[in-house]
């Protein structure tokens, strides 16, 4: 059973659309995050999430993006006017505490932009 | 631009034999190394960490990481075809906000097919 499961799984959307990524923790999870991996390229960093703020986000993460933990158990990530650029696996990711034990990854959305 | 280098591979070596995978960092603060098994379409699964110079053991696999030389391998020991996969390192990165960061840089991962 996984620990953090990420809906949809797949999405296919029209360029310009906007498209939400959800994540649902079942721990109790602390610091949450996004990342992305395009197709044969390495998993990068998007934005991190604490205490209901984000922490830091990264080059990728423009005002297309923003994230939220509206209801605190729900942390999704909307694309506002997506571009084809942004297909790809996208990856919500939570840790508990210490930074030495490591990161649970939830189980992906596969975003295709058309 | 703080990098993790790793050779992608592939990397192909027979059933029973030991899988031997590098990766490289570029910042000398990094703290915490994790190594991340990743079938193709999934997420990425940990399978070890590891902050101390030396070995850690856990069943079939060996991390080494030597924090002078920038250096953490992974080693799989008896290889099974269900090993079979791309396997991530990855580098804690404080990042610019301190202590609430901590998020993770990878490598590009090193493809690793074991065949019977």
């Amino acid at each position: 059973e996984p620990e953090v499961t990420q809906t949809p799984s797949h999405q296919v959307t029209q360029m310009g659309q906007e498209v939400i990524l959800r994540c649902v923790p079942i721990s109790n999870h602390l610091y949450f995050y996004w990342y992305r991996q395009i197709l044969g390229q390495k998993v990068e960093f998007l934005v991190s999430f604490y205490n209901n703020e984000i922490s830091e986000k990264s080059e990728i993460f423009d005002d297309q993006f923003s994230v939220e933990r509206p209801d605190g158990s729900n942390f999704t990530l909307k694309i506002r006017s997506t571009k084809l650029e942004d297909s790809a696996m996208y990856f919500c990711a939570v840790r508990t505490g210490s930074r030495h034990y490591g990161y649970t990854f939830g189980s992906g959305t596969r975003l295709t932009v058309v | 631009q703080k990098e993790v280098e790793q050779n992608s591979g592939p990397l192909s070596v027979p059933e029973g034999a030991i899988a031997s995978l590098n990766c490289t960092y570029s910042d000398r603060g990094s703290q915490s190394f994790f190594w991340y098994r990743q079938y193709s379409g999934k997420s990425p699964e940990l399978i070890m960490f590891i902050y101390s110079n030396g070995d850690k053991e856990d069943g079939r696999f060996t991390a080494q990481l030597n924090k002078a030389s920038q250096y953490v391998s992974l080693l799989i020991r008896d290889s099974q075809p269900s090993d079979s996969a791309t396997y991530l390192c990855a580098v804690v990165d404080i990042g610019g906000s301190g202590g609430s960061n901590y998020k993770l840089t990878f490598g590009k991962g090193t493809l690793l097919t074991v065949n019977p």
